[in-house]
């Protein structure tokens, strides 16, 4: 099974500060057809998760520009370019390469 | 609008069942599979498997092999998940997510694109 491993778990951010979340995979995520499989999911206190970004890179429709996700292979990063009040909560990767799919632990950004 | 509708939450003793649904509306019910995640209190997530309304092809983590069964029932738009032999530690909120590619087997890239409120499972003597 595909182990996904996050750092850090905590993550205190000041509004306005840019923050970053790796995410690292036991195996390649990356497919022979270009295409990396790397979700990240943002769960805010007391909700459901909601997508932010599949395939690596691809933000879901509503999810602002301020955040990107960017890497290959085994090594992936989620980047916000400004944090906001209403970012905070725990955020996860996945890997649906291949079944089980398999999370990260969770990153926990709170607002300093 | 998509929205998954899932049941309320219950309390189950050690050794007993669990059945939790998930009803669906607002897409075409059959074109795309439910996962089911759970999240232990204070815990992450944890991905349990995956069912298509349309084949009932199901794929399940290894981990709850023999111990879980997902069906859905096409005329309800339901989907259900039974838990066997409840444990202390299976007590955890269970959500169902709908898919957001289409699929009557899991490959690769099935993301979750809608997801339930979660229902508690409280498994205690």
């Amino acid at each position: 099974d595909i182990v996904m491993t996050q750092s850090p778990l905590s993550l205190p951010v000041t509004p306005g500060e840019p923050a970053s979340i790796s995410c690292r995979s036991s195996q390649s995520l990356l497919h022979s057809n270009g295409y990396n499989y790397l979700d990240w999911y943002l769960q805010k206190p007391g909700q459901s998760p909601q997508r932010l970004i599949n395939l690596g890179s691809h933000r879901a429709s509503g999810v602002p520009d301020r955040f990107r996700g960017s890497g290959s292979g085994t090594d992936y990063t989620l980047q916000i370019s400004r944090v906001e009040a209403e970012d905070v909560g725990v955020y996860y990767c996945m890997q649906t390469l291949e079944a089980p799919y398999s999370f990260g632990q969770g990153t926990k950004l709170e607002i300093k | 609008q998509v929205e998954l509708l899932q049941s309320r939450g219950e309390v189950k003793k050690p050794g007993a069942s669990v059945k939790v649904s998930c009803k669906a509306s607002g897409y075409t019910f059959t074109s795309y599979g439910i996962t089911w995640v759970r999240q232990a209190p204070g815990q992450g997530l944890e991905w349990m498997g995956w069912i298509s309304p349309y084949s009932g092809n199901t794929n399940y983590a290894e981990k709850f092999q023999g111990r879980i069964t997902m069906t859905t029932d096409t005329s309800s738009t339901t989907v259900y998940m039974e838990v066997g032999s409840l444990r202390s530690d299976d007590t955890a909120v269970y959500y169902c997510a709908k898919v957001g590619v289409p699929g009557t087997i899991l490959g690769r890239g099935f993301y979750m694109d809608v997801w339930g409120k979660g229902t508690t499972v409280t498994v205690s003597s």
